[in-house]
């Protein structure tokens, strides 16, 4: 039982550079999640998708993108990273009874 | 912005003493979770309480929800040192998809 398998799990970037952050579940739900963690400020959500084929903002979507490929996969990319997105950013998918199970977390460093 | 704000920031205790940490909120809710979080590792889920419960327990583990207080308490008994980790409260407020809004946690250290 994987659950939910992101990747990579540390990255370092310089300003500037694009990459895509990967995350897949095999739990077969619907609705799966973005965050991004910074210190002292708890989980804030970036995007999400209700279903294959939708996304939606969250509170902070600034300078991300996501795509919901499939059933299985959501991943997130940035365009062009800035040291602002330092950060370490959790995947995770929604079960039966509103529980969220969490991926194991990129650490991302933009110098 | 965060809905929740959870207190104390840090907690520093004995093993076999009890751990109290607190939760407020500001918009009425659907649910209430508390997860923790192992330094370095993602969130584990603990415990659900609907807004219709007052209590609900799970082994060590004893929630309380008061929505005229929109507040919530997670008390843990007899904290071991495994115990040692970062706690969330997070709120559901019912709307689109289930998103939940997290609180900054609150630092548990149980010295053995």
């Amino acid at each position: 039982n994987a659950g939910v398998t992101q990747t990579p799990k540390f990255q370092v970037l310089k300003t500037g550079q694009s990459m895509t952050l990967q995350c897949a579940q095999d739990m077969n739900h619907n609705s799966m999640y973005w965050y991004r963690q910074d210190p002292g400020m708890g989980l804030r959500l970036i995007y999400y998708s209700a279903s294959e084929g939708t996304t939606d903002k969250g509170e902070v979507p600034n300078g991300y993108n996501v795509s919901r490929l499939n059933k299985r996969e959501f991943s997130l990319r940035l365009e062009s990273a800035a040291p602002s997105q330092t950060s370490v950013y959790f995947c995770a998918s929604r079960g039966p009874v509103d529980i969220q199970y969490f991926g194991a977390g990129t650490r991302l460093s933009v110098l | 912005s965060q809905q929740g704000e959870e207190d104390p920031q840090a907690l520093s205790i004995q093993e076999g003493e009890n751990a109290t940490m607190n939760c407020s909120y500001k918009t009425s809710i659907n649910n209430l979770q508390w997860y923790r979080q192992n330094s370095g590792r993602g969130l584990v889920h603990l415990i659900l309480i609907r807004s219709n419960e007052r209590e609900k327990h799970s082994g060590r583990l004893r929630v309380t929800l008061d929505t005229s207080k929109k507040s919530s308490s997670l008390l843990i008994t007899a904290s071991r040192a495994a115990d040692t980790a970062s706690y969330f409260c997070a709120t559901d407020r019912g709307t689109s998809y289930g998103k939940l809004t997290f609180g900054q946690g609150t630092i548990l250290t149980v010295h053995p």
